[in-house]
């Protein structure tokens, strides 16, 4: 059955490491979206792509955070450097033009 | 501003009904949502209104709206030990946002 798959599932990096988060969208759901999720803050909206443009990316702090979508199946999300603070379970969603996301099952990112 | 809000915690006991309430912001919603996360996955979504209905049923889930109070509620009927989990109340707004609330954690006693 169709899902949105994640990759990696967890990570624990150094602060100052690179992260990148990859997410392969539903095929033919045409909007992909990026969350965080943290006790604090609940569930944040980073950025979202509709046929791979950018909307909205107004929820990612734009020095350290990218994100891009290089083709129609696959969306990444780029930390540089990474911080402690970053630390949180980032969730990828694909759905269509309007109406219900289908969430990835999320990377536990740990950055020590 | 654009919270959507809900309490944190409800706790019901087996074969009880479920009432989570929300409320909301934005007036010109369209799709009001509620998703449903388990322990250690993402958000699946449960059921979903449209802003021009009133109420929606769903085997044993109950959606009703109210958009005068901009007041949201999902019933779980016969409620199950499965049924535990968190439930994010979510509008989405102009531009195809969506704002998730920061969810109702249900605790179902045996």
């Amino acid at each position: 059955d169709a899902r949105v798959t994640q990759t990696p599932r967890h990570k624990v990096t150094e602060m100052g490491q690179e992260v990148t988060m990859r997410c392969q969208p539903i095929l033919g759901h045409n909007t992909v979206f990026w969350y965080r999720q943290t006790m604090m803050q609940g569930l944040e909206l980073l950025a979202y792509f509709r046929n791979r443009a950018p909307l909205d990316d107004s929820g990612m702090p734009k020095d350290r955070f990218s994100a891009e979508m290089p083709d129609a199946t696959l969306a990444t999300l780029k930390i540089q450097p990474s911080e402690p603070r970053d630390s949180a379970v980032y969730f990828c969603a694909s759905g269509l033009a309007r109406g219900e996301q289908y969430f990835g099952p999320g990377t536990r990112l740990t950055v020590t | 501003g654009e919270d959507v809000e809900q309490s944190l915690f409800l706790s019901v006991r087996e074969g009880d009904s479920s009432v989570i309430n929300c409320t909301y912001t934005d007036s010109s919603s369209t799709y009001l949502y509620w998703y449903k996360q388990e322990p250690g996955a993402g958000l699946q979504l449960l059921t979903y209104i449209f802003s021009n209905m009133d109420m929606k049923q769903d085997q044993r889930l109950t959606v009703l709206l109210n958009k005068k109070d901009k007041h949201l509620s999902l019933r779980i009927a016969d409620t199950q030990t499965g049924d535990s989990a968190i439930y994010f109340c979510a509008e989405e707004q102009r531009g195809f946002k969506t704002i998730f609330g920061a969810g109702t954690r249900l605790f179902v006693k045996a």
